[in-house]
């Protein structure tokens, strides 16, 4: 099974910081990673996919980057909207989550 | 729209079981693999199960192999997930979610999903 692992597990941020998530696949994936945005008791919303993809009505401040076994999501400058739990997935070989990044705020 | 809509959720005791459904609207139900997904209690995601467009292949994650069943019915644009000899550790919000539009990659991310419905396994 791939294992994917994620860090750091909570960020601590303010309005208009850069942030960096990164995203560890224990096996090669390729660029079959996607990244997910979760709020407290709503379903996820894909953000990226295949490691670099902006999913449709994403805003542009959020971006991917990465192939093989290290990914990252970066968002430019964090708006209020963005403070949420962020998921990597991997869809290479079946599906497997990241345990996940909370980004609270500062 | 798209819309996902879960229901079946309840309590549940140790052992028995449970059918989950996902009713599906706003696109081509026949066209689109669909996956089940449950998150625990303050935990984080964990794919469950996934099943092709036609019905004819499914997988399963090993942690409920055996015990779930994934299925589907075109006719009534609906999901299906039968959960038997249930443990507390299947306590978990289940989402239903559908394959990215126009995915052309071997396994696709997901790009719509319901709402969530809580299954609570407890005596």
């Amino acid at each position: 099974d791939i294992q994917m692992t994620q860090s750091p597990s909570t960020l601590s941020a303010s309005v208009g910081d850069r942030v960096t998530i990164t995203c560890r696949a224990s096996q090669s994936v390729s660029s079959w990673l996607a990244w997910y945005q979760q709020k407290s008791g709503k379903a996820p919303k894909l953000l990226i996919y295949k490691a670099s993809s902006l999913e449709s009505g994403v805003p542009s401040r959020f971006s991917g980057s990465g192939s093989g076994t290290e990914f990252t999501l970066t968002i430019s400058s964090l708006q209020p909207d963005d403070f949420a739990t962020y998921y990597c997935q991997q869809y290479n070989t079946y599906w497997t989550f990241g345990q996940g990044t909370k980004v609270e705020i500062k | 729209q798209v819309q996902l809509v879960e229901s079946g959720g309840g309590v549940v005791q140790p052992g028995r079981s449970l059918r989950l459904s996902c009713a599906a609207s706003g696109f081509t139900f026949s066209s689109y693999a669909l996956h089940w997904v449950r998150q625990a209690p303050g935990k984080g995601l964990e794919w469950l199960a996934v099943i092709s467009y036609d019905g004819s292949n499914k997988y399963y994650a090993d942690s409920v192999k055996g015990r779930f069943t994934i299925s589907r019915d075109n006719s009534k644009n609906t999901l299906y997930l039968q959960m038997n000899s249930l443990r507390a550790e299947d306590t978990a919000v289940y989402y239903c979610a559908r394959d990215l539009a126009r995915c052309t990659s071997p396994a696709c991310p997901f790009d719509h999903w319901g709402q969530g419905t809580l299954v609570t396994v407890s005596s």
